[in-house]
């Protein structure tokens, strides 16, 4: 079956800390991972997807097969970082359901 | 561009009312739709998605029901809401294999 862990609830560092949200996967098949993000009083929306392979407001992803993970990681966290994230994982080709994980929200702290 | 919408924002209802959450997005033709609740502590649980007109996949036994009567158009029902229905309803869509983008929500109380 198909399932998304992310084990931190709530991740606090102090502004300019390094940042890692944690995600791991389990899917039999061949992945599209995603990470979305929740400001306050915002949209979830894409923060970014690992076929990209891009740098968004500095966070970075990388699939890591082996280890069936997919981390989020800046190396310098900004106050305005502070948000809920989350993992999610795409299950079919056909109609791209998205399975979440249960989120971690990152504090920032000044 | 594309934009999505859902109403109410917020709703308070009794036990054993009705319920009708609606979704309607602009800017597109036969995406993809889905309705999600988010929970606390409980991250996104992906509750319908539909392809197309009339065509509704459910992904877990509830007490919830879907329809779409129209191609940009996704509503959430309940003939008799639960205590347990009470959570933030997220409606989205994509244009198939893509990104899913979010509408604002509605925050369900059921008392």
């Amino acid at each position: 079956a198909q399932r998304v862990t992310q084990p931190e609830k709530l991740l606090s560092v102090f502004k300019g800390a390094p940042v890692e949200l944690k995600c791991n996967y389990s899917y039999s098949g061949s992945p599209e991972l995603f990470w979305y993000v929740q400001y306050s009083r915002q949209r979830l929306q894409l923060l970014l997807r690992h076929i990209s392979r891009e740098s968004i407001k500095g966070f970075t992803a990388d699939l890591n097969k082996g280890e069936t993970s997919f981390h989020l990681k800046k190396p310098f966290a900004q106050e305005e970082d502070s948000a809920m994230y989350y993992c999610a994982l795409s299950a079919s080709y056909n109609t791209d359901k998205l399975i979440f994980g249960t989120g971690t929200r990152l504090q920032v702290f000044p | 561009s594309q934009t999505i919408h859902q109403w109410p924002a917020t709703l308070v209802q009794p036990v054993g009312s009705p319920l009708s959450l609606e979704c309607t997005v602009e800017g597109t033709s036969n995406p993809n739709l889905y309705w999600y609740r988010q929970a606390a502590g409980r991250g996104l649980q992906l509750l319908f998605y539909s392809v197309g007109i009339g065509q509704i996949s459910s992904e877990v036994p509830q007490n919830l029901s879907a329809s779409r009567p129209q191609d940009r158009q996704f509503i959430l029902s309940s003939k008799k809401l639960l205590l347990s229905d009470s959570g933030f309803y997220l409606c989205a869509w994509s244009g198939g294999w893509e990104t899913q983008y979010f509408g604002p929500g509605t925050r369900l109380l059921v008392l």
